[in-house]
């Protein structure tokens, strides 16, 4: 597709189930990444691909927290036993191999709300 | 503690006039600086960069100018129109670091006709 797409759009889970979402990065982007906002803040970082490779996920923020990219495309984010606190939009890009000066291409994001 | 810092939540001008938006950074290793303009309910859109060799960019309506002995950088639309309301993100990185990228909270513009 023209753009990056990520689904489902919304998802409402109850505290304590595991959550996956979905990202389809632009075709031929090497680089992809997830970032959560929370309602007021900017995006932050959870972590990166360079094709299959998840060269930097420093930001996850508990092991609770996985991400893949098995075949150095789609990618799925996945949440074990949600938390309140997870609740947020989470964002997906994508890149090609450098993506300075152009930045990278957002997709409209999931916004998970945990009950 | 924030490396990127938009101590302005809001900003509302005139249709016509100049919307200037401010950013502050911290971290010094950042060299690559962009803003994104966000639209509710849809993702991030990059809009402009600026790299630290630089002082000023400028891409038609929309100029950025970085002060690096400041660690200050502004993003300056002239002449602002309804449809640049919206939420501005300024960013930073590294160039030859990962791949990351530290946003600030943003700034809501609002244009008024």
């Amino acid at each position: 597709g023209a753009g990056v797409s990520q689904s489902p759009r919304y998802k409402v889970a109850k505290r304590g189930q595991d959550v996956a979402l979905r990202c389809d990065p632009i075709s031929g982007h090497v680089s992809l990444f997830w970032y959560q906002q929370a309602l007021g803040q900017g995006p932050e970082f959870l972590t990166y691909f360079q094709n299959e490779a998840q060269l930097d996920k420093s930001g996850l923020p508990s092991d609770r927290f996985f991400a893949e990219r098995p075949e150095g495309s789609v990618s799925t984010l996945k949440i074990q036993r949600t938390q309140q606190e997870d609740s947020a939009v989470y964002l997906c890009a994508s890149s090609k191999s450098r993506h300075l000066p152009h930045g990278y291409t957002f997709g409209s994001g999931t916004r998970l709300t945990v009950v | 503690d924030q490396q990127v810092k938009q101590n302005s939540p809001s900003l509302s001008v005139q249709e016509g006039r100049i919307s200037i938006l401010n950013c502050d950074y911290t971290n010094s290793m950042f060299d690559y600086f962009l803003w994104y303009k966000k639209y509710p309910a849809e993702g991030p859109t990059f809009l402009i960069s600026i790299s630290s060799i630089k002082d000023k960019n400028e891409d038609g309506r929309f100029t950025v100018f970085l002060n690096k002995s400041a660690k200050h950088l502004s993003l300056h639309i002239v002449p602002s129109q309804p449809g640049d309301s919206a939420v501005y993100f300024c960013a930073a990185g590294e160039e030859g670091g990962s791949e990351k990228l530290v946003f600030g909270k943003g700034t809501k513009l609002t244009v008024n006709p």
